[in-house]
């Protein structure tokens, strides 16, 4: 049972776009949600994360929205540079429980 | 940022022979660990979670007797896989949250062992 799901397994976007990554999940209990950025042969890093009592949070060129009811979450990359490349992974956890499950991550390539 | 240091970054040993890697938080203590291991193409897949002086929590599907895990300080958790088959051969990948009484949502992961077993 994915708790955690990321349908598009790739994404190609030109230099300078947006780059639009979703994840859904399907457990209510999830308060805290998470993205992660993989490079080949390393391990994820922590990119940017939300709250469930907001629906949306900033740093820099990346954007989290998360839609509640829907049970959904993206991330927004503006402007996509080539060296955002890599593998993202959206995480939910629930307060208290320190178990993150992660979604099963989207390949994005940014195209100079 | 905080940093998890894990060694070694790569391996290779025989079929049936024993591997350890280690997980270092270096800049934080960590009561807790986390073991996880990568199939191409798929998900960080939770292994287990290591407890500083306590018996670690596995994962269903895990097999507690193969992949055998000591949280013996702080700072340090090491993941054994026992009697390696070449099925084992994976990525995996430690992580750790600093021990600060709240959840700060953040993971600090290490860098990844790639193990090959011929």
């Amino acid at each position: 049972d994915q708790q955690v799901k990321q349908n598009s397994p790739s994404l190609s976007v030109q230099e300078g776009r947006i780059s639009i990554l979703n994840c859904d999940y399907t457990n209510s209990m999830f308060d805290y949600f998470l993205w992660y950025k993989k490079y080949p042969a390393e391990g994820p890093t922590f990119l940017i994360s939300i709250s469930s009592i907001k629906d949306k949070n900033e740093d820099g060129r990346f954007t989290v929205f998360l839609n509640k009811s829907a049970k959904h979450l993206s991330l927004h990359i503006v402007p996509s540079q080539p060296g955002d490349s890599a593998v993202y992974f959206c995480a939910a956890i629930t307060s208290g429980t320190y178990k993150y499950i992660f979604g099963t991550g989207t390949r994005l390539k940014v195209l100079a | 940022g905080a940093v998890v240091s894990q060694h070694p970054s790569w391996v290779i040993c025989k079929s049936g022979t024993s591997v350890k890697i280690e997980c270092r938080s270096l800049d934080f203590q960590a009561t807790t660990m986390f073991w996880y291991r990568q199939f191409p193409k798929q998900s960080l897949m939770l292994m287990a979670t290591s407890n500083e002086g306590s018996k670690a929590t596995y994962e269903q599907g895990v097999e507690k007797d193969k992949f055998l895990i000591n949280h013996a300080s702080l700072t340090l958790s090491t993941l054994t896989v026992t009697s390696a088959h070449p099925e084992d051969s994976s990525f995996y990948i430690c992580s750790a949250s600093p021990t600060s009484g709240r959840l700060d949502g953040e993971l600090f992961f290490g860098e990844g062992s790639r193990l090959t077993v011929l």
